[in-house]
């Protein structure tokens, strides 16, 4: 059965800095995969998603991630990290089934 | 367009009491699901519908119910409310899950808090 494993549950980064949120899933196959945000008291929305073709996919808000499949990972990275990236973030993979299964969330707290 | 729509925000049952939650989509969507969120575990996935008149169960159903009369409705039900689904529900709604080559995105709505004394 698919899995999604978000290692770090909660990140502390200084503004300005790089960011880089881990995401390791469990699947046979080429999966589907999804990076969501969810910002305080509020609903998820995609951040981007990767189907296939080129590893390094871009998303919105000045995020990209990297699926590499020798790791099994789905890393979400910004390079230069904002107060209002201050959120939760959720990795997610669609496989062979219409349900998606998510991690259980990195929470990024940025500093001034 | 509004998108997806959760009605009421907020909610405090007592236990043993019975209430409805309604997600409404404006989206022509096929499909819709309802998620719970508690700290530490994610989204758990409850039911979903993969058309108008259709449900089914995901990962946690127990103690809940559901109706998809009108391909823009979704209701879940608590028939007798306990402390255990006290929670963030959130109700999300996308096209076909999954076509040739691609997997459509779902979109969320904002989420109802309810509290289960």
């Amino acid at each position: 059965a698919q899995s999604v494993t978000q290692p770090d549950i909660h990140i502390t980064v200084s503004e300005g800095a790089s960011l880089e949120l881990r995401c390791n899933y469990s699947y046979g196959a080429t999966p589907y995969l999804f990076w969501y945000v969810q910002s305080p008291g509020q609903g998820l929305q995609l951040l981007l998603k990767y189907f296939s073709g080129d590893t390094l996919v871009q998303g919105i808000k000045g995020f990209e991630a990297e699926f590499k499949r020798s790791q099994s990972s789905f890393n979400l990275r910004k390079p230069s990290v904002h107060w209002s990236d201050a959120a939760e973030y959720f990795c997610a993979v669609g496989a062979n089934t219409d349900k998606l299964i998510f991690g259980t969330g990195t929470r990024l707290q940025v500093f001034p | 367009n509004a998108g997806v729509t959760q009605t009421p925000k907020f909610r405090v049952l007592k236990t043993g009491q019975s209430m409805t939650l309604l997600c409404a989509q404006d989206m022509n969507h096929e499909y819709m699901y309802w998620y719970r969120q508690d700290p530490g575990m994610g989204l758990r996935l409850i039911h979903y519908s993969v058309g108008e008149g259709t449900t089914a169960k995901g990962e946690v159903p127990d103690g809940y119910n559901v109706s998809r009369l009108k391909k823009q409705n979704f209701l879940l039900g608590l028939e007798s409310a306990a402390p255990s689904q006290t929670s963030v529900y959130f109700c999300a709604s996308s096209r076909a899950a999954r076509t040739f080559l691609s997997y459509n995105e779902q979109f969320f709505g904002p989420g109802t808090r309810l509290t289960v004394l």
